[in-house]
């Protein structure tokens, strides 16, 4: 099975500090996304890339930066943390070229940030 | 535009059926999952519709009216597991999943 790894679980950051959310997946999709998911709201999209080197920006990339150096590797970052950014933090990634189900998502286990 | 919907919010009965409805709007159209995600957790992979009808798998079922931008997930003999959210998504002309908020399924006993 694939697996996609969050570095940490839980996070308390301070407000202005940089931050880093780092995401890694084993089985060499091309295609990796960060979300955030705040109750009411949903998934919604920061930033994706669909390649190493290339990235796009999501719904609601302000604040956000990212990095894919790697293929496997998909990080996320918050240049000056705000408690607005407090929330849960979702890595996912996917084989879009399997097509059908296969394009669907494997989600990390999820980051919980809180910016005091 | 897109949008996509489904309610905030279900309560059902331990061993009942619960039937959770999406609607979704869009100009382009790659098929329709759904997403189980318990509190805390991620999201994890339950179903994938592409065509019309009905798509059983144990005591999970979807089904896909494309011409109706309609679906739902049907959960028979429901467990006390089973209180999650469930999120349906769908992918666009992009392949990009366009993600509903989620319907949170209390059950009680």
């Amino acid at each position: 099975d694939v697996k996609v790894t969050q570095s940490s679980r839980y996070l308390v950051k301070r407000t202005g500090e940089k931050v880093f959310l780092e995401c890694v997946q084993d089985m060499d999709h091309e295609n990796m996304f960060w979300y955030r998911q705040d109750p009411g709201l949903g998934l919604r999209l920061i930033y994706f890339s669909y390649d190493v080197k290339m990235k796009e920006k999501g719904d609601i990339p302000e604040g956000y930066s990212v990095s894919r150096e790697k293929k496997e590797r998909f990080s996320l970052i918050l240049e000056s943390a705000s408690t607005n950014q407090t929330s849960m933090y979702l890595c996912a990634s996917r084989f879009l070229r399997g097509g059908g189900r296969d394009y669907g998502y494997t989600f990390g286990s999820g980051t919980r940030l809180t910016v005091v | 535009g897109q949008n996509i919907d489904q309610p905030t919010e279900m309560t059902a009965t331990e061993g009942a059926i619960v039937q959770i409805n999406c609607t979704y709007q869009t100009s382009g159209f790659n098929g329709l999952f759904w997403y189980q995600q318990h509190a805390g957790e991620a999201p994890t992979f339950l179903s994938y519709n592409v065509l019309d009808g009905l798509e059983e798998k144990g005591r999970f079922s979807s089904f896909l009216s494309r011409s109706k931008g309609y679906s739902y997930l049907l959960l028979k003999e429901l467990q006390m597991k089973d209180s999650a959210s469930y999120l349906c998504a769908f992918g666009d002309s992009n392949y990009q999943l366009i993600w509903g908020a989620g319907t949170k399924l209390i059950i009680k006993p």
